[in-house]
């Protein structure tokens, strides 16, 4: 069936560095575009990045702009995100999620959980 | 930035019908879409392009939008539809295009 498996979350320091993972099947990835979403303990979804299906554009919240990068790998039906310089407010539930044909997000991930604390 | 602003709370009875309001600058000129999220799991897409339904949602959701206010509508309120609710839109002329509203809590009496 079509799904999206995330990985890579845990505890981190601030100012270190985690890599999410997102593992697509059930569905031709590199048809898709894709984004992150996440959710901080309470709170509501922000939108963190997206990534064109075939990787040629990308655009990310300011909030992480130039902290974290977005990427993919369609060989590997994979999408993943390099998070650097993290802070406590990066702490959250972190979602992939595929981008439907009118822009709305038609499958999510179960989310992984990424602590940011010392 | 586009700004999506939803009520914090709704609440409804049962067999009640439930309206959660989305409100932006011109909404009704972009495409709205809803998503549930109950507690622990990971949102479900509700309504997209404004009213219709993915498969496998209900008939009891159904969702408009003009002007400047979209709206996401329940009937016949079920105990298994609380949740937090949430809009969002495609903002085509921005760098940062997905805009989500604040979300919605609604809670069933």
């Amino acid at each position: 069936q079509v799904q999206l498996v995330e990985s890579g979350g845990g505890l981190v320091k601030p100012g270190g560095s985690l890599r999410l993972s997102c593992a697509a099947s059930g569905f031709t990835f590199s048809d898709y575009y894709m984004s992150w979403i996440r959710q901080a303990p309470g709170k509501g979804l922000e939108w963190v990045s997206y990534i064109s299906s075939s990787g040629s554009t990308i655009y990310y919240a300011d909030s992480v702009k130039g902290r974290f990068t977005i990427s993919r790998d369609n060989a590997k039906n994979s999408l993943y995100l390099q998070m650097n310089s993290l802070r406590a407010e990066d702490t959250a539930v972190y979602y992939c999620a595929r981008d439907g044909a009118t822009r709305e997000f038609d499958i999510w991930g179960q989310g992984t959980m990424v602590t940011v604390s010392s | 930035s586009y700004v999506l602003t939803q009520p914090p709370s709704v609440s409804v009875a049962p067999g009640k019908t439930a309206r959660i309001t989305c409100g932006g600058n011109n909404i009704g000129s972009k495409s709205v879409h809803w998503y549930q999220q109950k507690p622990g799991q990971a949102p479900v897409l509700v309504i997209y392009y404004d009213s219709d339904r993915p498969s496998g949602i209900p008939e009891r959701f159904s969702g408009s939008n003009s002007g400047n206010t979209a709206t996401l509508t329940i009937s016949r309120v079920e105990a298994g539809d609380e949740a937090d609710y949430y809009c969002q839109v495609w903002d085509s002329s921005s760098d940062h295009p997905v805009v989500f509203g604040g979300g919605t809590k609604l809670t069933v009496l």
